[in-house]
């Protein structure tokens, strides 16, 4: 299958501060990623969906000025969470389309778990 | 009403048995169908997709998929430790990119 990875895989930061968390595609090339968020015992809610070379499509009630996504190139998105207080702390998941295929699938990395302090 | 409806769990099963897993959706536009695993602490892993009608297995897996009661199901045969973890259903709508999370049945098999 294909492989996602994500940098770093926590990260503790302090309230005010900015995060920067990556998501490669390492065996394939990427041209749409997801970015989701997990806080715990609940399921994934997609933040946003992130397109090479073009803006990100926020989803309702996600701020598009404290979430900012960068889709650079065919196998890197980021995503900064700007000014992180400690209600943002949680489990932050990247997903890559895979290209190629008539059927698509979505491969996850194995996530970040920010900590805000 | 939510969008893709699992029951929470936990499930038990002992170890060799059948784990049934359920998943019903709302949205009659949702064309693929996908199960995820996901260990405490980890991201979801891929086990399965399902498009059409009916059983789709793949090793101790099968997906069965019935779009007129919208629901999908998955069993796991043979059910072992190792397969306690949460199971993610998801669905996706013809042509779109969005994926739609329930939010997971916790399997526990028991020794």
């Amino acid at each position: 299958g294909a492989v996602v990875s994500q940098h770093p895989s926590w990260v503790i930061c302090k309230s005010g501060t900015s995060v920067k968390i990556e998501c490669r595609s390492l065996d394939f090339q990427a041209t749409t990623m997801f970015w989701y968020r997990q806080f715990p015992k609940q399921s994934l809610m997609l933040m946003a969906t992130s397109n090479e070379g073009s803006k990100a499509t926020y989803e309702q009630g996600v701020e598009k000025d404290k979430f900012l996504i960068n889709h650079a190139s065919l196998t890197l998105s980021t995503l900064t969470v700007t000014s992180a207080h400690p209600e943002d702390s949680s489990f932050y998941i990247c997903s890559a389309k895979v290209r190629d295929r008539l059927m698509w699938e979505q491969y996850f990395g194995p996530g970040t778990r920010l900590t805000v302090t | 009403q939510k969008e893709v409806e699992q029951n929470s769990g936990p499930l038990s099963v002992p170890e060799g048995a059948i784990a049934s897993l359920n998943c019903t959706y709302s949205d009659r536009g949702s064309q693929s169908f996908f199960w995820y695993r996901q260990y405490s602490g980890k991201s979801p892993e891929l086990i399965m997709f399902i498009y059409s009608n009916g059983d789709k297995e793949d090793g101790r897996f099968t997906a069965q998929l019935n779009k007129a009661s919208q629901y999908v199901s998955l069993l796991i045969r043979d059910s072992q430790p190792s397969d306690s973890a949460t199971y993610l259903c998801a669905v996706k709508r013809g042509g779109g990119n969005k994926l739609t999370f329930g939010t997971g049945t916790q399997l526990k098999v028991e020794l």
